[in-house]
């Protein structure tokens, strides 16, 4: 079945940092991409997607490329702020699967001052 | 009120006990989704509802019990849960059949089961 993988945490940074959370899928197809983040005591929200190879999906200074023949969507950041503190998760989805949104396991992120 | 809204957003409840949690959607809509956040586990998809028609059961005990009277509002109840079933309880929804269907997140229910 389908499946995501990404790096476990936690990572943590300086200020100013550079981060990358790798990111990984196993799909049979071509699914959409998402990258999601959850603020402490917060639900999920949408950072950014792709749905097609190449794309890349970009918001709030993250960015993420589409990458079909490495089945990956690692994200990334060049200068990272402690409010970028939080866990992220990447996702995938797939319409001919029911549109099942399928979890990796998350990565906590923990920028310092 | 604007996206995904969830209540309570805390919740205490003994083993005995019944409740419901409830989600509304303002994003117009036309499918919603329960899951399940416990500490060191994947997200759980647990139930999905698309135009008010439940078309997802992931194998959820039936002491959680899953209602979707309209497109806008989506109800969990819960009877006779066990200290297990204590997690994050997050509602989603998204425009099933447009785009890459992307779901949008309430901020969760936080249920502890004593």
């Amino acid at each position: 079945g389908d499946s995501v993988t990404q790096m476990e945490g936690p990572v943590t940074l300086s200020e100013e940092a550079f981060l990358t959370i790798n990111c990984t899928y196993t799909a049979t197809g071509y699914p959409s991409l998402f990258w999601y983040v959850q603020y402490p005591g917060e639900g999920l929200q949408l950072l950014l997607k792709a749905t097609k190879a190449d794309d890349k999906g970009s918001n709030k200074g993250f960015e993420a490329t589409y990458r079909k023949e490495t089945t990956s969507f690692h994200l990334e950041k060049g200068s990272v702020q402690v409010s970028d503190s939080a866990v992220y998760f990447c996702a995938l989805i797939f319409k001919a699967a029911g549109n099942k949104l399928t979890f990796g396991g998350g990565t906590r992120v923990l920028v310092k001052p | 009120e604007t996206g995904v809204t969830q209540t309570p957003r805390h919740l205490v409840m003994g083993m005995t006990n019944k409740k419901s949690l409830k989600c509304e959607q303002h994003l117009g809509h036309n499918a919603m989704y329960w899951y399940k956040q416990s500490a060191k586990k994947p997200l759980e998809l647990m139930f999905v509802y698309s135009l008010e028609e439940r078309v997802e059961n992931n194998s959820v005990p039936s002491r959680f019990s899953p209602e979707c009277p309209n497109s806008s509002h989506l109800f969990l109840h819960l009877h006779t849960l066990q200290p297990e079933d204590s997690a994050l309880y997050l509602c989603a929804s998204s425009q099933a059949g447009q785009g890459a269907d992307e779901q949008y997140f309430g901020p969760g229910t936080r249920l502890t089961v004593t």
